[in-house]
């Protein structure tokens, strides 16, 4: 099972900064095979990019992913007030799929 | 547009089982596979497993083998996950998702709460 480690745990950013998300997988998976989702409390999560770096039908642009192999990373270029959330990555380029463990930007 | 909207919330004694479903609208069910995942209170994402549509193939988390079916009913366009045996480290939201890769639509979430 490949293993999902992201980066950091909690990010204290301003709004307006800019935010890097790293997710780092045990080993290498097929091709880009890398999503990104966005949660907030009590509610389901919501796509944000997937192969790697295309991003899901009306994600704004300030949300980017980039990377392959093993290391990933989601760039916030401008975080809004209602970027503040918790965000997981999640591979599907073999069984079983699994998710990182999550990184939670807050509000500094 | 398209939806999934899950059953309500159920408390169970461990030992018990539970069915959740899971109704979609707005595609065509037998071209997209339903995917189920959990999160544990305060926890993370935890994929379960998934079932094709179109062929009832399934692929579950090793640790939910054993325990859990995946089932879909063409007629309702409607998805099934049922766990059984259930223990306290069950209680959970559950969803649904669609896809068999990346889920670009999800159902509410179904609160599934294992108590004595």
């Amino acid at each position: 099972e490949i293993v999902l480690t992201q980066s950091p745990g909690t990010l204290s950013l301003s709004p307006g900064e800019r935010a890097t998300l790293s997710c780092r997988a045990s080993q290498s998976f097929s091709s880009s095979y890398l999503a990104w989702y966005q949660q907030k409390p009590g509610q389901a999560p919501r796509l944000l990019i997937y192969g790697a770096s295309s991003r899901a039908t009306g994600i704004p642009d300030r949300f980017s992913g980039s990377g392959s192999g093993t290391d990933f990373s989601l760039t916030i270029s401008r975080l809004e007030p209602e970027d503040f959330a918790v965000y997981y990555c999640q591979q599907y380029g073999s069984s079983p799929r699994t998710f990182g463990q999550g990184t939670k930007v807050e509000i500094k | 547009q398209v939806q999934l909207v899950q059953s309500g919330a159920e408390v169970k004694k461990p030992g018990a089982s539970v069915k959740v479903s899971c109704k979609t609208s707005g595609y065509t069910f037998s071209s997209y596979g339903i995917t189920w995942v959990r999160q544990a209170p305060g926890q993370g994402l935890e994929w379960m497993g998934w079932i094709r549509d179109y062929s009832g193939n399934t692929n579950y988390a090793q640790k939910l083998q054993g325990r859990v079916t995946m089932t879909t009913d063409t007629s309702t366009s409607t998805a099934y996950m049922e766990l059984r045996s259930l223990r306290s480290d069950d209680t959970a939201v559950y969803y649904c998702a669609r896809g068999l890769d990346w889920y670009g639509v999800w159902g509410q979430g179904t609160l599934v709460t294992v108590c004595s």
